[in-house]
């Protein structure tokens, strides 16, 4: 099973400042595989990026993705109010999937 | 515009089987293009694959639930199905179903449902 790792737990930040999640996995995955969700409380989890560097439909262009082999970052550049909440990465493989344990994103 | 809609009783007995079903509208669950899938997220904590269904019937379960967990798909309704059997408050959780994409990422939720085991 391939597991990923996502750092910091949390980070703390102001509105219009630059937020930079990182998701690490156990073993070299394909860039397609790989997407991010984000989550706000009592609600499901909304796709933001999938194949690693792509934006879902309806996704403002401040949330970007990036990385490949075991490294990929989610950067959202410049934090608006409703963009504090939870994020996940997500990754297939060996006909599994599985996701990363989260970060909070939280108002400093 | 693609909806998905779990639905089941939000309390079950430790030992019992957990039996969700996910209700979907606008859109066809036979595309060959989609496979649908289950996740679960218990109070307070991340998000849990359960398992995964294609259009083909084809089944894939998170090895540690495996022996519990079947996945099914009905057509005709348009609907699929969750079955976690000897379940334990372990198993408390919010339900979601999702439709997923290209073997890899799940574009499309249901609001989840709140399953609590307990006697």
């Amino acid at each position: 099973e391939v597991v990923l790792t996502q750092s910091p737990g949390t980070l703390s930040l102001s509105p219009g400042e630059r937020a930079t999640l990182f998701c690490r996995t156990s073993q070299s995955v394909t860039s397609l595989y790989l997407a991010w969700y984000q989550q706000k409380p009592g609600q499901a989890p909304r796709l933001l990026i999938y194949g690693a560097s792509n934006r879902a439909t309806g996704i403002p262009d401040r949330f970007s993705g990036s990385g490949s082999g075991t490294d990929f970052t989610l950067t959202i550049s410049r934090l608006e109010p409703e963009d504090f909440a939870l994020y996940y990465c997500q990754q297939y493989g060996f006909s599994s999937w599985t996701f990363g344990q989260g970060t909070k994103v939280e108002i400093k | 515009q693609l909806q998905l809609q779990e639905s089941g009783p939000g309390l079950v007995k430790p030992s019992e089987t957990l039996s969700l079903t996910c209700t979907v509208s606008g859109g066809s669950i036979s595309s060959s293009s989609y496979y649908w899938g289950w996740i679960r997220q218990p109070p307070g904590k991340g998000l849990e694959w359960i398992g995964s269904i294609y259009y083909s019937g084809s089944t894939y379960y998170n090895p540690s639930l495996k022996s519990r967990v079947t996945i099914s798909v009905d057509t005709s309704k348009n609907q699929f199905s969750l079955k976690l059997s000897s379940v334990t408050a372990a198993d408390t959780a919010v339900y979601y179903c999702a439709r997923g994409y290209s073997s890899s990422w799940y574009d499309h939720w249901g609001q989840g449902t709140l399953v609590t085991v307990s006697s």
